[in-house]
């Protein structure tokens, strides 16, 4: 199993340009979600799918949107980036609720201009 | 929304035991996590505890729940250098099914 897989592992961007960042699991979960982690401020969630299909906001969601089209796949999408979106983002899959552990990616590294 | 608090630094020498602390404020959460990140890397499961346990055990990893107080603390025994790292504290809430992270203790181990 490769786990949870992220792509592209670095991306630098202009402000006003859009992005699609994918994840990937080949664990068969139905969790997943997207983080950003910012220095001092922790991991902070983005958004979330608790099954293919559906999404939901997170803690962070502006200036973000999701999609889950397939069980395996959660697309994070910037439409229009701003430099406040610099940081690394992490995409992490879960088997349900009664399985205790998040699988994390290794993270994506987004630097905004 | 609910918090999570934890102190930013700590530093340890090698051999020694560590103890990180965390408080939380849901006083519906059902369990309480313990994460790892090394540099560069995403963050990897230590341990949890479920609420109505006050310690679990896992090799050198002790956690201690006082819930109560909603603090909830991780002692590494033995302490070595390949422990350096960032412990991320988490609550799963009354649901489980997302986590809130605290902001995370970066553990430097000296020789």
């Amino acid at each position: 199993n490769a786990g949870v897989t992220q792509t592209p592992k670095f991306r630098v961007l202009k402000t006003g340009q859009s992005m699609t960042l994918l994840c990937a699991q080949d664990m068969n979960h139905e969790y997943m979600y997207w983080y950003r982690q910012d220095p001092g401020m922790g991991l902070r969630l983005i958004h979330y799918s608790v099954g293919e299909g559906t999404t939901a906001k997170g803690e962070v969601p502006d200036g973000y949107n999701v999609s889950r089209l397939k069980k395996q796949n959660f697309l994070l999408g910037l439409e229009s980036a701003a430099p406040s979106q610099t940081s690394v983002y992490f995409c992490a899959s879960r088997a349900s609720t009664a399985d205790n552990e998040q699988f994390f990616g290794p993270g994506t590294r987004l630097t905004v201009l | 929304g609910e918090d999570v608090e934890q102190s930013l630094f700590l530093s340890v020498r090698e051999g020694d035991s560590s103890v990180i602390n965390c408080t939380y404020t849901d006083s519906s959460s059902t369990y309480l996590y313990w994460y790892k990140q090394e540099p560069g890397a995403g963050l990897q499961l230590l341990t949890y505890i479920f609420s109505n346990m006050d310690m679990k055990q896992d090799q050198r990893l002790t956690v201690l729940l006082n819930k109560k107080d909603k603090h909830l603390s991780l002692r590494i025994a033995d302490t070595q250098t390949g422990d350096s790292a960032i412990y991320f504290c988490a609550d799963g809430g009354g649901s489980n099914y997302k986590l809130t992270f605290g902001k995370g203790t970066l553990l430097t181990v000296n020789p």
